[in-house]
């Protein structure tokens, strides 16, 4: 399972725009990019996922280098609702005989101040 | 929105004793699986299963037991709980023809487990 490195913690104030770098220098050829959301006492709820290049939703954007050992996770115009542990994983699409595990590491904590 | 609930939500029992956390889903996904979570620290698989009848330990050893006889349902059991039991209990479940990349997993809300 590749692993992943992001900063243990982020601070914001509301309106701002955040972006959560994570380095993946192993990712292997067939792992795709996922970032989940946790808030305290719930389990991890998806964000967004990406392969290469941008990918945008109503939540967040992916921002994918071509060499893929980076990802960042950009959340426009935060608000208190956005605090919470942000995490980045790299797994493969777990079709087959594969589980598609995935390694949630500590995350980052941001944390939007008003 | 996805349907996954685990219970009880919260639990404080003595040493010694056997528990049972449940986690049932209404999605029909064959894959399903348990971490565990303490405060502030990454989830580490203890369990997974690729369907009913499979069952199969995750990367953290765990002295709990899991069960899938049914595919929405996927308990976990402590035969006698330990304080270093003590910890948040999240189940998952998945499924490979969702419209995402690769298998986006579902938690349910998780079990706070308090061992005295």
């Amino acid at each position: 399972l590749a692993k992943t490195t992001q900063p243990i913690s982020m601070d914001s104030y509301e309106g701002q725009e955040v972006n959560i770098t994570c380095s993946h220098n192993n990712i292997a050829t067939n792992d795709y990019i996922t970032w989940y959301q946790q808030f305290p006492s719930q389990g991890p709820r998806f964000i967004i996922q990406g392969y290469k290049t941008k990918v945008t939703n109503e939540v967040a954007s992916l921002f994918i280098p071509a060499d893929r050992k980076s990802s960042t996770l950009s959340l426009p115009r935060v608000s208190l609702s956005d605090t919470a542990v942000y995490y980045c994983l790299v797994g493969d699409d777990g079709r087959g005989s594969t589980l598609g595990r995935l390694y949630f590491g500590r995350g980052t904590q941001l944390t939007v101040w008003p | 929105e996805a349907d996954i609930y685990q219970t009880p939500r919260y639990l404080v029992i003595g040493t010694g004793k056997k528990i049972t956390l449940e986690c049932s889903q209404t999605m029909g996904h064959d894959k399903m699986y348990w971490y565990q979570q303490d405060p502030g620290m990454e989830l580490h698989l203890i369990h997974y299963s690729y369907g009913v009848n499979s069952t199969e330990k995750g990367d953290l050893s765990s002295e709990s037991t899991v069960s899938r006889i049914r595919t929405e349902h996927f308990p976990l059991t402590l035969e006698s709980a330990r304080p270093s039991h003590t910890s948040q209990y999240l189940c998952a479940s998945s499924d490979p023809s969702g419209e995402y990349l690769t298998d986006t997993q579902y938690f349910g809300p998780g079990t706070r487990l308090t061992v005295l």
